[in-house]
């Protein structure tokens, strides 16, 4: 296992589009975070998982966002009708549970998302 | 709820010295940890030290070394001999550990330029 896994790593699409991206933990980690982040700001949470069940979700998250995390493994993002508000980084990080949480979580690298 | 503030947008240090990064949150919690990742230019987040804060002793890893002081809600992170692959945004991020909810908090980072 290599590590935290996005794809795509870049998504260009037009405003109104539907676009839904990937992450793959790795594979022994099953709580699952989703991030935003804009140029110049620190990672903004989402969402996170801990295995299949969504637990905590931010309030600034419009009602065009939903994640999944099926079967506990991958996961995705869609935004639906995108705005150019949405274009950012979207991050994915990975961690254990219990006290080895406290290890810190691992970062994938990321899908750009472009809305033009 | 909790808040991290980087007050540094941007700092720079010559090769070899020493360069502090601060950092302070605000939270009515009192177990909780603290971590500061790195982020180099269009790469991925890593984890680079971490701290419990019912642990006293600061946290060290090398050439990284941070000075938590719980009262005062602070957690600096100092590097010493400092590379050019040092040079990133670095963000201090907060979670708790008793509240029930396992997401992060970052700052809005602090940009380090490494001077040859």
């Amino acid at each position: 296992d290599t590590g935290v896994s996005q794809n795509p790593r870049h998504k260009i699409t037009k405003r109104g589009q539907n676009v839904t991206f990937r992450c793959d933990p790795i594979s022994e980690h099953n709580r699952l975070y989703w991030y935003r982040q804009t140029l110049g700001q620190g990672p903004e949470f989402l969402t996170y998982f801990q295995n299949e069940a969504q637990l905590e979700k931010s309030r600034l998250l419009s009602d065009r966002f939903s994640a999944e995390r099926p079967k506990g493994s991958f996961s995705t993002l869609e935004i639906q009708r995108t705005e150019q508000g949405d274009s950012a980084m979207y991050l994915c990080a990975s961690s254990l549970a219990g006290l080895a949480g406290a290890l810190g979580q691992y970062f994938g690298p990321g899908t750009r998302l472009t809305v033009t | 709820a909790q808040t991290v503030t980087q007050s540094q947008p941007e700092m720079s240090v010559q090769e070899a010295e020493t360069v502090t990064l601060s950092c302070t949150y605000d939270t009515s919690e009192s177990d909780y940890y603290l971590f500061w990742y790195k982020q180099p230019p269009s790469r991925q987040m890593i984890l680079v030290i971490r701290q419990e804060a019912y642990k006293q002793q600061n946290a060290t890893e090398n050439r990284f070394s941070v000075n938590f002081q719980k009262a005062a809600k602070s957690f600096s992170l100092k590097i010493s001999d400092s590379q050019l692959g040092d040079a990133a945004m670095y963000f201090c991020a907060y979670r708790s550990r008793t509240s029930g909810t396992y997401k992060y908090i970052f700052g809005t980072g602090t940009r380090l330029k490494v001077l040859a």
